[in-house]
């Protein structure tokens, strides 16, 4: 069964610091996608980044980048130069990939990460 | 703002009573999913549409049912609803055309969401 495990239940970081929330995953399924999602204390869900089970290279977007270790299944999420505004519940989500057209593709989350960024 | 809407964005309720819970998705995309975050369970998937059909079910109580309409947008209707109904009902939308094997790279963007409160 899929499962994602996000083992730090909060965790701090002076401002501008670079910090890394971890994500490890367990699936039998060869193709698959990672997604790291933000919720702000305002509630809603943001999508931050992708990375796919074949995708060679980390995905980076903007600040943020994905340490991909396939052999280890994690996908741990690196924020550099940290702002104020990155403080928020940050969720890592798997969706397993090979499934027909317009099937069931819906994600599993992981309990998630309290981050808090200090001034 | 990721082009999914959802109203209300808060409602309170008593107990045993009905309400729905509309989603708009992102223009153009064919898939809608229903999630349900509380404190105690997390993120869970609820159902999934797909161009107006019932793809995926999850844990998505008896006392609950969704519908897709011919515009693509999504109600959730929750019946004889009680206190543990109590949650923050996500929309997410999707393009989920993929073919075979890629799905997994197709990004659900999340609505605002809907808080109930059953009281």
């Amino acid at each position: 069964a899929q499962k994602i495990t996000q083992t730090q239940p909060g965790m701090f970081v002076q401002e501008k610091e670079a910090v890394t929330l971890d994500c490890t995953y367990d699936t039998s399924d060869q193709s698959y996608g990672l997604f790291w999602y933000k919720q702000p204390s305002s509630g809603e869900m943001i999508f931050l980044i992708y990375q796919g089970s074949y995708d060679e290279q980390n995905a980076t977007e903007g600040r943020y980048s994905l340490n991909f270790q396939k052999a280890r299944k994690s996908a741990n999420l690196v924020i550099s130069a940290s702002q104020l505004g990155d403080s928020a519940m940050y969720f890592c989500a798997m969706r397993e990939g090979r499934i027909p057209r317009g099937s069931q593709g819906n994600l599993i989350f992981g309990k998630g990460t309290k981050l808090s960024v200090k001034p | 703002d990721s082009g999914v809407t959802q109203t209300p964005k808060h409602l309170i309720t008593a107990t045993g009573q009905r309400v729905t819970l509309r989603c708009s998705p992102r223009s153009g995309d064919l898939s809608v999913y229903w999630y349900q975050q509380s404190l105690d369970q997390g993120l869970q998937f609820l159902i999934q549409y797909y161009n107006g059909e019932e793809r995926a079910k999850g844990n998505i109580l008896e006392r609950f049912s969704a519908q897709q309409f011919p515009d693509l947008h999504s109600e959730l209707n929750l019946s004889s609803l009680e206190l543990g109904d109590s949650a923050l009902y996500f929309c997410a939308s999707s393009v989920a055309t993929g073919t075979s094997g890629t799905l997994s790279t197709d990004t659900q963007y999340f609505g605002p969401g809907t808080r109930l409160t059953v009281l």
